[in-house]
């Protein structure tokens, strides 16, 4: 089993609908969660960051952990085809190493 | 804030030959930087944890032999893949973590750079 699992998708939507991106992970200890956005062919670029349990938001982006569930959320609303990427997910226990997700391709389309 | 730059963006070289990939903080000290390599349609994997005036930790399974690492200041981490087979070919991302006095509650936080395209022919 992966410490991270994550549906590599592609998940499709049209233009100005709320989209839904999960992680799932297996170890505990896990207390630093991330979301980064990356382009085709380009490095990832963090989006958003959170410590332990509960939400956090940023404009039309809201991150949400549930370290009970061991699950993390990662919602966009009024998405845009610009949001066309992949999100990876990671997590840290607090040392250097960042554990990622495989990634989920999201299309937006117009 | 917060740049990396690698260089090259990518490479092509044939197998037997060796390539060094570098990886800068262009606005920000990083007295820690990580070397991962991301297969097509796959998650980044760390391979290294490079440490500036010391030597790298490497992650299980990974050859430092291979892989050489040097973090010669606090600003440039290179990666040199060594008698290169097409095997190795792949994308190879570093990140760095900033170290400056301002870092907050983001020490944890890792800037990535774009990421070198190694083709081995």
């Amino acid at each position: 089993q992966k410490e991270v699992e994550q549906d590599p998708g592609p998940l499709s939507v049209p233009e100005g609908a709320i989209v839904s991106l999960n992680c799932t992970y297996s170890n505990s200890a896990f207390q630093y969660f991330m979301w980064y956005r990356q382009y085709s062919r380009k490095g990832p670029e963090l989006l958003m960051y959170t410590y332990s349990s509960g939400n956090k938001e940023d404009g039309r982006f809201t991150a949400q952990v549930d370290k009970s569930s061991k699950y993390i959320s990662l919602f966009i609303r009024d998405s845009q085809p610009s949001d066309s990427a992949t999100y990876l997910c990671a997590m840290s226990a607090g040392g250097n190493k960042l554990v990622f997700g495989a990634g989920t391709i999201l299309r937006v389309k117009s | 804030g917060a740049v990396v730059s690698q260089h090259p963006s990518r490479v092509i070289c044939k197998s037997g030959t060796s390539v060094k990939i570098e990886c800068r903080s262009l606005d920000f000290q990083a007295t820690t930087m990580f070397w991962y390599r991301q297969f097509p349609k796959q998650s980044l994997m760390l391979m290294a944890t490079s440490n500036e005036g010391s030597k790298a930790t490497y992650e299980q399974g990974v050859e430092k032999d291979k892989f050489l690492i040097n973090h010669a200041s606090l600003t440039l981490s290179t990666l040199t893949v060594t008698s290169a087979h097409p095997e190795d070919s792949s994308f190879y991302i570093c990140s760095a973590r900033d170290s400056g006095p301002e870092t907050g509650t983001y020490s944890y936080e890792q800037y990535f750079g774009p990421g070198t395209r190694l083709t081995v022919t």
